[in-house]
């Protein structure tokens, strides 16, 4: 089992509409978690951190589950700006090497 | 304020040519971090240098690659008599301390292409 997976997609919805990722992770030892975001033959882009009790940015939502052990990224009213790749990063407590997921594709189509 | 710069943002090489890869961290920083993507996957981690030290080596492959964090200069990541397989983006990262709760900002990648 991978330390950390993602549903590689692709996700085509709608402008407008409401999606949700989830990531999972096997370390129960995993102590920050991340969203970030790829865009095609570009960096990875810092997006948000995940914290325990949930946060917002705007359209965006992250929430962490510890029990189940998965994170999740929600997005309101989807733009066409938003397609992109999805990463979620996973660091170890103790540790300093963030594990990554292979991503989610989301298209947001006109 | 520079963010973390990698050069050159796209390298050719054909099999059997070295490839060296520069990585400046953001200033301040003496921690620098390399990941690599191979297509279709997700970013691996590689090798984790302070100013002259190389601290975890771990996602090295055992041949052909190193890497250096000299005291003046840029990160280099050095791969020799490149092969295909290493056809990939490879980015870097720095932070101030190690630990890095943060999040890493990355370069904008040197994109490797072996023919």
């Amino acid at each position: 089992r991978k330390e950390v997976e993602q549903d590689p997609g692709p996700f085509n919805v709608p402008e407008g509409a409401t999606v949700a990722f989830n990531c999972t992770y096997s370390n129960s030892a995993s102590q920050s978690f991340f969203w970030y975001r790829q865009d095609c033959r570009k960096e990875p882009k810092l997006l948000m951190s995940v914290y325990s009790s949930g946060n917002e940015d705007g359209r965006f939502t992250a929430q962490l589950n510890r029990a189940s052990q998965y994170i999740s990224l929600l997005i309101r009213d989807s733009k066409l700006s938003d397609s992109a790749t999805y990463l979620c990063a996973v660091l170890t407590s103790g540790t300093y090497k963030y594990i990554f997921g292979t991503g989610t594709r989301l298209k947001v189509l006109a | 304020n520079a963010g973390v710069m990698q050069n050159p943002r796209h390298l050719v090489r054909r099999r059997g040519q070295e490839a060296r890869l520069r990585c400046s961290p953001m200033k301040g920083h003496s921690h620098v971090y390399w990941y690599r993507q191979l297509p279709e996957e997700g970013l691996k981690f590689m090798v984790y240098l302070q100013k002259e030290n190389i601290i975890d080596e771990s996602g090295m492959p055992k041949e052909r690659f190193s890497a250096e964090f000299p005291k003046e200069g840029p990160s280099i990541l050095r791969i020799q008599q490149v092969v295909r397989g290493d056809s990939a983006a490879y980015f870097c990262a720095s932070s101030q301390n190690s630990g890095t709760e943060n999040g890493y900002t990355f370069g904008s990648g040197t994109r490797l292409t072996v023919v």
